[in-house]
């Protein structure tokens, strides 16, 4: 049962245009939304996040935007910069489950081609 | 950006052997976590941990596993009797009642 769905598994980009990630859930009972950075051999470094009541959230060069009706999530990444080629998983959470614990899509590759 | 930290960076232990894997989480957080992410595969939530038991966990999460925090410092995840498929990543996390920061994980190797 996949709650949390990144249909794509790898992307790739050249340098300083737009990198744009998705992520589709199924739960309606989800209510907060992250995306997480990963590099081989570590653990997933937090990136950005979105609560369920806002439609977007930025951060520098990071924003991400919820459509709550279609139950889609997106990342985009503007300028794209080598730097950033990593794994991007899409995390969600329902708070009402009192544990707050992460279902996690499946992660997206990124490579941004200088 | 505060620190989970996790030890051993790296386990090899044969089939049937006990293994402990050790988490420091951040002190003034309220959930700590485990989860894992066999190779090539998704990450996976193995077990929430709140006021010192166990809120939640997950099917994978059977009789072979056990968490404690003995010492209200270390944040621990026993595997009784290890097999080949518990090879694999597995993370520490913690968080207050935003995001959670993760460790840099412990690879497990069952041969």
């Amino acid at each position: 049962d996949q709650q949390v769905k990144q249909n794509s598994p790898s992307l790739s980009v050249q340098e300083g245009r737009i990198s744009i990630l998705n992520c589709d859930y199924t739960n309606s009972m989800f209510d907060y939304f992250l995306w997480y950075k990963k590099y081989p051999a570590e653990g997933p470094t937090f990136l950005i996040s979105i609560s369920s009541i806002k439609d977007k959230n930025e951060d520098g060069r990071f924003t991400v935007f919820l459509n709550k009706s279609a139950k889609h999530l997106s990342l985009h990444i503007v300028p794209s910069q080598p730097g950033d080629s990593a794994v991007y998983f899409c995390a969600a959470s329902a708070g009402t489950s009192g544990t707050y614990k992460y279902i996690f899509g499946t992660g997206t590759r990124l490579k941004v081609l200088a | 950006e505060p620190e989970v930290t996790q030890t051993p960076s790296h386990q090899v232990t044969q089939m049937g052997q006990e293994v402990i894997l050790r988490c420091v989480p951040i002190s003034n957080h309220l959930y700590f976590y485990w989860y894992r992410q066999i190779l090539g595969q998704k990450v996976e939530f193995l077990v929430s941990f709140y006021n010192n038991e166990i809120s939640e966990k997950s099917e994978i999460f059977d009789d072979q596993f056990s968490v404690e925090r003995p010492d209200g410092s270390n944040f621990t995840l026993k595997i009784r009797s290890t097999k080949l498929e518990d090879s694999a990543m597995y993370f520490c996390a913690a968080t207050g009642n935003t995001e959670a920061f993760f460790g840099q994980g412990t690879r497990l190797t069952v041969v």
